[in-house]
């Protein structure tokens, strides 16, 4: 079973309001990513968790809050966002080599498309 | 820095005809991995098929397969008998082997396939 699966499929939120975003998988992958794609691009790395600790943090806007509460969860807590935040939000999941390196293969999850009105 | 170019943002084929999509990479890494990944309009990202650096046979996956160069760094997709269900967006990605580096994706190349 290679499934991710993602909460809600679509979203529509104002720039006030607070959202969450989940992904969940259960192939006992212990890292967990969190990409932002624009219509027409490729995906761009946001967040990576490893071990339920965050790993790499790509600089990204502290409107934007992900939390690994166990290894099959992931969320990303969305407050006050832009128009431009507009996208899709793909969770993705990786096994973790012995010594901590992340595996190399990433299986997606279909993505929520979010509207920031 | 890693990079991973694909130069045909748009392709098109007939059904049941063989199309190739090309990509090319820049790293000086000699163990990597390489990755093409299909996203058609339900916007899933799916893997289509992966190649490690260190083996000379190029993978296949059904009516997908690669062409690997390693020496010319071209990683091109080959998808044979195509079929309606293959349109989609097609993604070309490096990785390389150690340390926890992202995956680097090239911009896409758009594949239509005309009945």
């Amino acid at each position: 079973d290679t499934e991710v699966t993602q909460t809600p499929k679509h979203l529509v939120m104002g720039m006030t309001n607070k959202k969450s975003l989940k992904c969940e998988q259960h192939m006992g992958h212990r890292a967990m990513y969190w990409y932002k794609q624009k219509a027409k691009k490729p995906p761009e790395l946001m967040f990576v968790y490893s071990y339920e600790k965050l790993s790499i943090n790509e600089s990204v806007p502290s409107r934007f809050s992900p939390e690994c509460p166990n290894s099959s969860l992931l969320n990303l807590h969305l407050h006050a966002l832009q128009p431009e935040d507009s996208a899709l939000y793909l969770c993705a999941s990786s096994q973790v080599r012995g010594g901590g390196s992340l595996q190399e293969t990433q299986y997606f999850g279909p993505g929520t498309r979010l509207l920031v009105l | 820095a890693q990079t991973v170019t694909q130069s045909q943002p748009e392709m098109s084929v007939q059904e049941a005809e063989t199309v190739t999509l090309s990509c090319t990479y820049d790293t000086s890494e000699s163990d990597y991995y390489l990755f093409w990944y299909k996203q058609p309009p339900s916007r899933q990202m799916i893997l289509v098929i992966r190649q490690e650096a260190y083996k000379q046979q190029n993978a296949t996956e059904n009516r997908f397969s690669v062409n690997f160069q390693k020496a010319a760094k071209s990683f091109s997709l080959k998808i044979s008998d195509s079929q309606l269900g293959d349109a989609a967006m097609y993604f070309c990605a490096y990785r390389r082997e150690s340390g926890n580096t992202p995956l680097v994706f090239g911009k896409g190349t758009r594949l239509s396939v005309i009945a």
